[in-house]
């Protein structure tokens, strides 16, 4: 089976800098996705790591260990507007989601 | 930007009325997929559709779920015989290419409401 474990919440202060971590079990693996999820509203990609190590878009970085089955999604230089859930997610022939993590942002 | 659409975007029906939720995928994409997420929890993998049929499905798409690509351009799910339970945030997605993270795209969602 695939199991994907991440916290269920997270607070930060605006401005500081956030990790949140994923842990997953997989039969196939084709790589580990960040998406995040306003209230309401789709899923949007964020980020993806098919091979170890880190990867940067702006403020977002994500980072793969495949031997330890982990990542993780930094933000850094929070915003208020960064308030959302964020889902890990891994890929075979579809998209297996973790059951996500709420990002709380106090000002 | 090319997007994924879907209509209705909330949809209230009784229970045990069929509905039928439409999606029309980005124009190159040839894999497409159903998902849904009910209100606070995970998204969840309905089920997967290339070239003209059903590649995976969840335990969760049972007999009362159909896919069906009628057109070259839509991709519709049907619920025959709603339930309570089916009230829940229903995803269209596509992509290009399989077994790629980076590019399955979402529409915005249908909400279903079962009273």
């Amino acid at each position: 089976g695939q199991s994907l474990e991440q916290p269920s919440e997270v607070t930060a202060v605006e401005g500081a800098i956030v990790q949140i971590n994923c842990t997953y079990q997989t039969s196939g693996f084709y790589g580990l996705s960040w998406y995040q999820q306003h209230d309401g509203g789709a899923p949007t990609f964020l980020s993806y790591n098919a091979l170890d190590g880190l990867e940067e878009t702006g403020r977002f970085s994500s980072f793969l260990s495949r031997s330890d089955s982990y990542g993780y999604l930094l933000l850094q230089e929070l915003q208020m507007k960064d308030s959302a859930s964020y889902f890990c997610a891994v890929r075979d022939d579809k998209i297996i989601f973790g059951k996500g993590t709420r990002l709380h942002i106090l000002p | 930007e090319p997007e994924v659409t879907q209509t209705p975007s909330h949809q209230v029906t009784q229970m045990g009325q069929e509905v039928i939720l439409r999606c029309v995928p980005i124009s190159n994409h040839l894999y497409f997929y159903w998902y849904r997420q009910i209100l606070g929890q995970k998204v969840e993998f309905l089920v997967s559709f290339y070239n003209n049929e059903i590649s995976e499905k969840s335990e969760i798409f049972d007999d009362q779920f159909s896919v069906e690509r009628p057109d070259g351009s839509n991709f519709t799910l049907k619920i025959r015989s709603t339930k309570l339970e089916d009230s829940a945030m229903y995803f269209c997605a596509s992509s290009d290419k399989a077994y790629s993270g980076n590019t399955i795209y979402f529409g915005e969602g249908s909400w279903l409401t079962v009273v």
